[in-house]
């Protein structure tokens, strides 16, 4: 298993709304990484996780709440976000924390905020 | 800086070689990436280079590093339609913790 795989492909939610991204990679990756991409730009970091710890958070709005349950898994919290949220919320994981930043991305989630 | 720079375009025709430039401005970089991003899906790792490299092969791709001009350059030998698709530069940098920066990418149209 050579991907990185995200839940759901899209999603639509209201401002009050409280939902998750999942992402899930069977790689033995020990750094994983969620990403926001606007329309027409460069993906944006958001956290880094390495070794199940939150390594590095580029000062993400609380709206935004990852978690890491095990190496495998990375989630992202939504709880009442904004229009202009809205974006593709890309994961990514690699074989080792950064600086071997070789990336494994996923398809992405594309959000809708309403 | 932070920053990483691109052109935003780069038309060619199908079985040229398309080179698509780079300009960074960290000289801490340790890694530099070309990343490769289809409509609708995720970024594909196309290559990359270690930063006391001066090139790499593989395949079609040919990348150029400049460390001095802090110059990266892709070139896709034989280009073809279905690497039509926007490439990115990014760099590793270290700044309160590595992470990865991307420039605005390159969209790249291949003709028939």
């Amino acid at each position: 298993d050579t991907e990185v795989t995200q839940t759901p492909k899209h999603l639509v939610m209201g401002m009050t709304n409280k939902k998750s991204l999942k992402c899930e990679q069977h790689m033995g990756h020990r750094a994983m990484y969620w990403y926001k991409q606007k329309a027409k730009k460069p993906p944006e970091l958001m956290f880094v996780y390495s070794y199940e710890k939150l390594s590095i958070n580029e000062s993400v709005p609380s709206r935004f709440s990852p978690e890491c349950p095990n190496s495998s898994l990375l989630n992202l919290h939504l709880h009442a976000l904004q229009p202009e949220d809205s974006a593709l919320y890309l994961c990514a994981s690699s074989h080792s924390p950064p600086p071997d930043n070789e990336q494994f991305f996923g398809p992405g989630t594309r959000l809708t905020v309403l | 800086g932070e920053d990483v720079e691109q052109s935003l375009f780069l038309s060619v025709r199908e079985g040229d070689s398309s080179v698509i430039n780079c300009t960074y401005t960290d000289s801490s970089s340790t890694y530099l990436y070309w990343y490769k991003q289809e409509p609708g899906a995720g970024l594909q790792l196309l290559t990359y280079i270690f930063s006391n490299m001066d090139m790499k092969q593989d395949q079609r791709l040919t990348v150029l590093l400049n460390k001095k001009d802090k110059h990266l350059s892709l070139r896709i030998a034989d280009t073809q339609t279905g690497d039509s698709a926007i490439y990115f530069c990014a760099e590793s940098m270290r700044t309160g913790g590595f992470k990865t920066i991307f420039g605005a990418g390159t969209r790249l149209f291949v003709k028939a």
